[in-house]
């Protein structure tokens, strides 16, 4: 059975540091890892998808990253800022369409 | 707006009611879920439906009662519910069940009392 587990559970950091969240899966037979902000009472906002043959995805100043062997995947983000401040997740495949959620980590950027 | 539409936003239910939640997507795709959040628990999935066929019942109890009329619309019809049940129910929907990104709706933030 998939489980994922993400650390830390939350994190408070000043404005402009670059700072990393991390992930990691038991199973390591996945075909993508996902990535995904959300924000206080909405629902979830895909930010980064990555395919097994990927090591890692970009976009803007989200970088995320894929070691399938060691069932570990983390996400950068450069110049962190206040609109940063989310609950972020990862989530991995188990079989068929079951997507398996870690817990996420509460991040807080304070300006 | 996210290509997902969920209503209502908000529901407070007794214990013997009966209601309905929707979804609605505008994004073409093909496969259709709910998802239950608790608080302090991850994401559950309930349902997936495929083309408007169920593929997915993760061993939900029978008050959920899940419907796809076609590829764009999806309810989640509840009875007897009990207070534990209330939690953020989620839809989301993806282009195909494997290897594409979920688009998520912003939710019903449902109480039950």
């Amino acid at each position: 059975k998939q489980e994922v587990t993400q650390i830390p559970a939350a994190l408070s950091v000043p404005e402009g540091e670059n700072l990393v969240l991390n992930c990691s899966f038991t199973d390591s037979a996945i075909y993508n890892l996902q990535w995904f902000r959300q924000d206080p009472g909405k629902g979830l906002t895909s930010l980064l998808l990555i395919q097994s043959s990927q090591r890692e995805q970009t976009s803007g100043r989200l970088n995320a990253s894929l070691d399938k062997s060691s069932g570990r995947s983390t996400l950068y983000i450069a110049a962190s800022q206040p609109g940063d401040s989310a609950t972020y997740l990862c989530a991995v495949p188990e079989y068929g369409n079951k997507l398996v959620f870690g817990a996420g980590t509460i991040l807080r950027v304070k300006s | 707006e996210t290509g997902v539409t969920q209503t209502p936003r908000h529901l407070v239910m007794g214990m013997t009611n009966k209601k309905s939640l929707k979804c609605e997507q505008h994004l073409g795709h093909n496969a259709m879920y709910w998802y239950k959040q608790s608080a302090k628990k991850p994401l559950e999935l309930m349902f997936v439906y495929n083309f408007k066929e169920q593929t997915e019942n993760n061993s939900v109890p029978s008050r959920f009662s899940p419907e796809c009329p076609n590829s764009s619309h999806l309810f989640l019809h509840l009875h007897t519910l009990q207070p534990e049940d209330s939690a953020l129910y989620l839809c989301a929907s993806s282009t195909q069940p494997r290897g594409s990104p979920l688009h998520f709706g912003n939710g019903t933030r449902l109480t039950v009392t």
